[in-house]
């Protein structure tokens, strides 16, 4: 199974600022099945990145996605106080994994 | 609008069976892959089990091999998952999902709101 670690756990910034989520995958992850969601309390995720880089329907260009291999990140630019959430990264290979989550604070 | 509502859920005593079903509008059901993934605090998003779009080909984490069973009624636009010989490892919130296949990429794209299973005497 394909392990996925992201860091920080959480990452307490303010509005405006930038941040940078981490997913680090104990195996190759191919970058069309790295995938990364956005969770509220109460909700249900949403899909924010697909093919570690493309921004899903609907999705504000603050939020980018870039990586490969065993490393990718999520970096939301311009932070607003409706991003605090937990997100996850997700692959797929022989089966589907879960990153643990980063929560962001604002 | 498309949407995915979950229910089905509830209380169950250890050793039980339940049946949750998810009901799709909005699109085109028959077309889509569909998935379980259940979430609970400790263990965080796991992935339960997936069924192809004519429901002629299923999976599932080995966790619930054996014991659960996907599948759908195209023609209701509804995926089911009956769960049999539960156990307190099972109680967690259950969403269905939508899986999207793009040239892009891979990821499920659509989500329903969730339903509770709690599994206890």
């Amino acid at each position: 199974e394909n392990v996925l670690t992201q860091s920080p756990g959480t990452l307490s910034l303010s509005p405006g600022e930038r941040a940078t989520l981490s997913c680090r995958a104990s195996q190759s992850v191919s970058s069309s099945y790295l995938a990364w969601y956005q969770q509220k309390p109460g909700q249900a995720p949403r899909l924010l990145i697909y093919g570690a880089s493309s921004r899903a329907t609907g999705i504000p260009d603050r939020f980018s996605g870039s990586g490969s291999g065993t490393d990718f990140t999520l970096t939301i630019s311009r932070l607003e106080s409706e991003d605090s959430a937990v997100y996850y990264c997700q692959q797929y290979g022989s089966t589907y994994t879960f990153g643990p989550g980063t929560k962001v604070e604002i | 609008e498309v949407q995915l509502v979950e229910s089905g859920g509830g209380l169950v005593q250890p050793g039980g069976s339940l049946r949750l079903s998810c009901a799709a509008s909005g699109f085109t059901f028959s077309r889509y892959w569909m998935h379980w993934v259940r979430q609970t605090p400790t263990k965080g998003l796991v992935w339960v089990s997936r069924i192809n779009s004519d429901g002629s080909t299923t999976n599932y984490a080995d966790s619930v091999k054996g014991r659960f069973s996907i599948s759908r009624d195209n023609a209701k636009n509804t995926l089911y998952l009956q769960m049999n010989s539960l156990s307190a490892e099972d109680t967690a919130v259950y969403y269905c999902a939508r899986l999207s296949v793009t040239t892009g990429g891979v990821a499920f794209d659509v989500w329903g709101q969730g339903t509770m299973v709690t599994v206890s005497s």
